[in-house]
């Protein structure tokens, strides 16, 4: 099956920084990635996705990136606030059309 | 909020117990998913159910079962319950069965004591 790395573990970083989270996966059929926010005692969120036929997809602070051939794909957010303190999730699907899940990096925003 | 409607938020239970969890997905999503959390397992997938058809089994344990009823509401029976069933239990939906955009609840927290 399918298998999903996600680092760093844990993210700590200050008020107005840039922040990056990579996963790397296994099957090369899969075609679906997602990126998931999950805060304290919600169920995670859908925050930005992008399919294999797009290099880069941005929606204001979040941007993600995929690199097909090397099958890692990272989440980038600019300008973190406070808010932005949250468990985030990558997921991969595609062949299985199961989602398979990193384990999670829980960032902290300093103020 | 998301539209999935899970309870209950949080049943506390013995070993040997059984409990039944309840999901209600968003409006017109067929797909329902129930993933497994815990500290150090992430999120595991369980199963699927695609317009109350069983889709997909991960890595469920045969202790626990699942169905999707014709209204698409999901539940998730759990039996002989031991310690390391503890967790939280999440159920999402998707409009169809591909695995993209998925919807969470926010969870039912077990505790098996």
């Amino acid at each position: 099956g399918e298998n999903v790395e996600q680092h760093p573990s844990t993210l700590s970083v200050q008020e107005g920084d840039s922040a990056v989270i990579k996963c790397t996966y296994s099957d090369s059929a899969s075609n679906y990635f997602p990126w998931y926010k999950q805060e304290l005692g919600k169920g995670p969120q859908l925050i930005i996705d992008i399919r294999s036929n797009v290099g880069e997809k941005k929606d204001q602070r979040i941007a993600v990136t995929l690199n097909k051939t090397a099958k890692h794909f990272s989440l980038h957010i600019t300008e973190t606030q406070p808010e932005d303190s949250a468990v985030y999730f990558c997921s991969v699907s595609g062949g299985s059309y199961i989602p398979t899940f990193g384990r999670g990096t829980s960032l902290i925003v300093h103020p | 909020d998301s539209g999935v409607t899970q309870t209950p938020k949080h049943l506390i239970t013995a070993t040997g117990q059984r409990v039944t969890l309840r999901c209600s997905p968003r409006s017109g999503d067929l797909s329902v998913y129930w993933y497994q959390q815990s500290l150090d397992q992430g999120l595991q997938f369980l199963i699927q159910y695609y317009n109350g058809e069983e889709r997909a089994k991960g890595n469920i344990l045969e202790r626990f079962s699942a169905q999707q009823f014709p209204d698409l509401h999901s539940e998730l029976n759990l039996s002989s319950l031991e310690l390391g069933d503890s967790a939280l239990y999440f159920c999402a939906s998707s409009v169809d069965k591909g695995g993209e955009k998925l919807f969470f609840g926010s969870g039912t927290q077990l505790s098996v004591l």
